[in-house]
């Protein structure tokens, strides 16, 4: 069975600008998370989409959203980038239909630099 | 709210010593409780997960046992291999995070041939 997959795998971008990362889950997961990993925060959750419905939500400004598509392939966006919006983004999949013992599995990751 | 304290890094050991890395954990409920891998420029990879306490999970050589008592999830091995070189996050989650994980710092594993 294929992983998890993102694309693209690095990004360059400058401030102000946008961006939108792609992720395309296990086959049969219904449930996509966004963990955002940098050097001084660690891993920090972003937000969950199950079923095209924004599940649950970490605290990001809402300047980072996202969206779930009907084959459950999700895509993160950003908006207004700044430096500090400089990651790896990380993607993962769950079956979701129970979340006390659903396993996540992760994607490589997109690095974004912001310059 | 939920936290997950590990051990700081890095960690040097040489070849086929005995691996312990500490991860102690804060939780209302009864969480789950993980071990992910990071290797240099890739993504996590679940190495191994308890559902409960006293559940021992194990994977490629490496254990941990969830002690409830001690609120801990101390990662093993026996004997470890220049392969094993990596970032280790020990993590949890329960309905206090609404199941989403969450994460200690990370402790960098560096085996020395």
């Amino acid at each position: 069975k294929a992983g998890v997959t993102q694309t693209p795998r690095y990004l360059i971008k400058t401030r102000g600008q946008q961006v939108t990362l792609s992720c395309s889950p296990i086959s049969g997961h219904r449930s996509v998370s966004w963990y955002q990993q940098t050097p001084g925060q660690g891993l920090q959750f972003l937000f969950e989409y199950f079923s095209e419905t924004q599940r649950n939500k970490g605290n990001f400004p809402g300047r980072f959203s996202g969206r779930q598509f009907s084959n459950s392939r999700s895509e993160m966006n950003v908006s207004t980038l700044e430096l500090g919006d400089s990651a790896l983004y990380l993607c993962a999949s769950s079956v979701g239909q129970n979340p006390s013992t659903d396993t996540q599995y992760f994607g490589p990751g997109t690095r974004l630099t912001v310059l | 709210g939920d936290s997950v304290t590990q051990m700081e890094g890095p960690v040097t050991l040489s070849e086929e010593a005995f691996l312990t890395i500490n991860c102690t954990y804060t939780a209302t409920g009864y969480p789950s409780l993980f071990w992910y891998v990071q290797y240099p420029g890739e993504g996590l990879q679940l190495l191994l997960k308890a559902t409960k306490a006293d559940d021992k999970g194990s994977n490629k050589g490496f254990e941990a046992t969830y002690r409830k008592e001690t609120t801990s999830f101390h990662l093993e091995k026996g004997s470890v291999q220049v392969s094993d070189s990596a970032v280790y996050f020990c993590a949890l989650s329960d309905w206090d995070s609404n199941y989403q994980l969450i994460w200690g710092a990370g402790t960098k594993l560096i085996i020395k041939p």
